[in-house]
């Protein structure tokens, strides 16, 4: 079973941040926080991943609690070509690396 | 580095019939994954290689399924006596073998059985 809980979907703005919850109550001391998304028609591409410190990239901001059981992906500045499938997912770093997805978020993008 | 390359895209074939489709990795990852996704649903593990080695398989990898990775670099999942249900979205992923950093997906084959 997936170890993170998303809600289904979230709307945003175009131009406007975009905060994406994952509660991941579970976690051990080994997992990192992944997060990929998907886009209509293909493989999910990764975004960002973090083990305890708030990481940033081109893409994207990782918050994470300082409890680590929950984390927020940030989209700084949400465009129509975010419109897409977030996965949060942890990744055992101790075993086969191997992602257990959930559902994950159904991001819409309104202009 | 031209990324991981599945092919073909799709594929549509009767109920009964054998398939195989073929995931071409990132050269120098040693890791390889093959992934199930349905409509409306996140991916579900099948299949772990790290280099020639099949390391995990999943319980959903009935005996029908197949898949190979001859010396660490492309790899093969068959299908036998496809049927209704399988028909599905396979993906393929690698990554390399160490450090805590993600995948990379291929576009995946979509199948349908008929």
């Amino acid at each position: 079973d997936a170890k993170t809980t998303q809600p289904n979907s979230m709307e945003s703005n175009e131009e406007e941040p975009v905060h994406l919850p994952c509660n991941h109550s579970t976690i051990s001391g080994t997992d990192y926080i992944h997060w990929y998304r998907q886009l209509p028609s293909q493989g999910p591409e990764y975004v960002i991943h973090g083990l305890t410190s708030n990481v940033n990239n081109r893409m994207a901001s990782l918050a994470i609690a300082e409890d680590r059981k929950s984390s927020t992906l940030i989209l700084h500045r949400a465009t129509l070509r975010d419109a897409a499938v977030y996965y949060c997912i942890l990744r055992d770093t101790s075993g086969t690396y191997k992602y257990i997805f959930g559902t994950g978020t159904r991001l819409k993008v309104l202009a | 580095d031209t990324g991981v390359s599945q092919d073909p895209r799709h594929k549509i074939t009767k109920r009964g019939q054998n398939v195989t489709f073929r995931c071409d990795p990132i050269s120098e990852h040693n890791r390889l994954y093959w992934y199930r996704q349905t409509l409306g649903q996140g991916p579900e593990f099948l299949t772990y290689f790290q280099n020639e080695a099949q390391l995990e398989k999943s319980r959903l990898l009935s005996d029908r399924f197949s898949a190979e990775r001859p010396k660490g670099s492309f790899s093969t999942l068959e299908i036998q006596r496809t049927e209704q249900g399988d028909s599905a979205m396979y993906l393929c992923a690698s990554s390399r073998l160490t450090g805590g950093g993600g995948y990379t997906f291929g576009s995946g084959t979509r199948l349908t059985v008929v």
